[in-house]
């Protein structure tokens, strides 16, 4: 199995700050017939369930803001938060979907507080 | 409108099954998979299966496999998940999600399952 693993497990940033949280797979999740990373990130705030953010490692899903931005290939992924608002407050979590079809792995999850 | 509607609360007791339902609207149900996804208080998401609703083919985490089964009913569009021998560490929140092309982009707003003598 793909264990993926984040870092930090939490993270406190001032408002307006740039807030970076990695995420590292086991194995490379980069499909070389199609040069895709099979990676996405979600969001989770208190209370509700998980929001997809990005997918293929740098693709924003639709109405995310832009302040959101994902990189990496292969083995080391990045999620950055270019300007940290109040209402980013959550925990974020990688998740590779490269595995056999229908065999999925989520991160530990990293916490994100204002400092 | 696109949502995942999931079933209410369950209160169950160790060694009890439980099955929680996930019905779909607004979209093409066969089109998609979908995957089941639970929480434990205060603790990570945790995988736990996929189906999908084209063909019914499943594929569970290993730690589940023998107590977990996932189905569809196409003419509902509805995804169920049945997890038996329930012990107070199956306590959690149980979401579904639908999954394309390996991501989850549509989310059920869970169902929370204790376990408790």
């Amino acid at each position: 199995d793909i264990v993926m693993t984040q870092s930090p497990d939490s993270l406190a940033v001032s408002l307006g700050e740039r807030a970076t949280i990695n995420c590292k797979s086991s194995q490379s999740v980069l499909y070389s017939s199609n040069n895709k990373n099979y990676l996405a990130w979600y969001q989770q705030k208190p209370g509700q369930p998980p929001k997809l953010l990005i997918y293929w490692a740098s693709t924003r899903e639709s109405g995310v803001p832009d302040r959101f931005s994902g990189s990496g290939s292969g083995t080391d992924f990045t999620l950055t938060i270019s300007s940290l608002q109040a209402e980013d407050v959550a925990v974020y979590y990688c998740q590779q979907y490269y595995s056999t079809p229908g065999m999925y792995t989520f991160g530990q999850g990293t916490k994100l507080e204002i400092k | 409108q696109v949502q995942l509607v999931q079933s209410g609360a369950e209160v169950k007791k160790p060694g009890a099954s439980v099955k929680v339902s996930c019905k779909a609207s607004g979209y093409t149900f066969t089109s998609y998979g979908i995957s089941w996804v639970r929480q434990a208080p205060g603790q990570g998401l945790e995988w736990m299966g996929w189906i999908s609703a084209y063909n019914g083919n499943t594929n569970y985490a290993q730690k589940l496999q023998g107590r977990v089964t996932m189905t569809t009913d196409t003419s509902t569009s509805t995804a169920y998940m049945e997890l038996r021998s329930l012990r107070s560490d199956d306590t959690a929140v149980y979401y579904c999600a639908r999954v394309r092309r390996g991501n989850f982009d549509l989310w059920g707003r869970g169902t929370l399952v204790t376990v408790s003598s």
